[in-house]
């Protein structure tokens, strides 16, 4: 079985600060697909960053980027230049490619102060 | 313009009673999903599909029920038998991820709140 955990419900930065939001899986398939996607307030769900299992280059997508570590099975997001609008909840998903299932873990809570 | 829409975006129903929500896509994608949203407990997978006429349980399949007779659609029953229903649902679509270059994302709907009194 898949499993995705994130192990920060909350946390919260000031406005052009940095931040990193932690994320690790576990599976025994070889062949996946990583994302994160935000939630604002409205519940719609965005997709923020996806990662290629076999791509070794971490993905990188504006200010967001992430630093996939494969053997550590875990996939952590860092925003740089944090912006108000950046206030979300963020979840961190798996997908793997021989059956499509795609699961997300619990969530972080992020909140930007000016 | 493709997108996912889901309907009603509210739905209220008594205890005891089956209800559908509706999941329609224009995006021409064959894997499609349903989740459920409770504060604290992320996006847990109800069902899933790969394909027209076949779909698979997710981690909570429990008291709900799905069929997949058209690409498009991908309808969600919650039976009388989910012991609580009340919580936010969202469907998603999205190419398969067969190939390395195939790139998919998931294309999330607006969610159904339903509440059931």
């Amino acid at each position: 079985a898949q499993t995705v955990t994130q192990s920060q419900p909350e946390m919260s930065v000031q406005e052009a600060e940095t931040v990193t939001l932690s994320c690790t899986y576990d599976t025994s398939e070889s062949n996946y697909y990583l994302f994160w996607y935000k939630q604002p307030p409205s519940r719609q769900m965005i997709l923020v960053i996806r990662q290629e299992a076999y791509k070794q280059q971490n993905a990188t997508e504006n200010r967001f980027s992430v630093n996939f570590q494969k053997a550590a099975k875990s996939f952590s997001l860092k925003i740089s230049d944090s912006q108000l609008g950046d206030t979300a909840m963020y979840f961190c998903a798996f997908m793997v490619i021989s059956t499509d299932k795609l699961i997300f873990g619990t969530g972080t809570r992020l909140q930007v102060f000016p | 313009d493709g997108g996912i829409t889901q309907s009603p975006k509210y739905l209220f129903r008594k205890e005891g009673q089956n209800v559908t929500l509706s999941c329609e896509q224009n995006l021409n994608h064959d894997a499609m999903y349903w989740y459920r949203q409770d504060p604290g407990q992320g996006l847990r997978l109800i069902y899933y599909s790969q394909i027209v006429n076949d779909f698979q349980k997710g981690d909570i399949a429990e008291g709900y029920s799905v069929s997949r007779e058209k690409k498009e659609s991908f309808p969600l029953t919650v039976t009388s038998a989910q012991k609580n229903p009340t919580a936010f649902y969202l469907c998603a679509s999205s190419i398969r991820g067969q190939g390395r270059w195939d790139n998919p994302e998931a294309f999330f709907g607006q969610g159904t709140r339903l509440t059931v009194v």
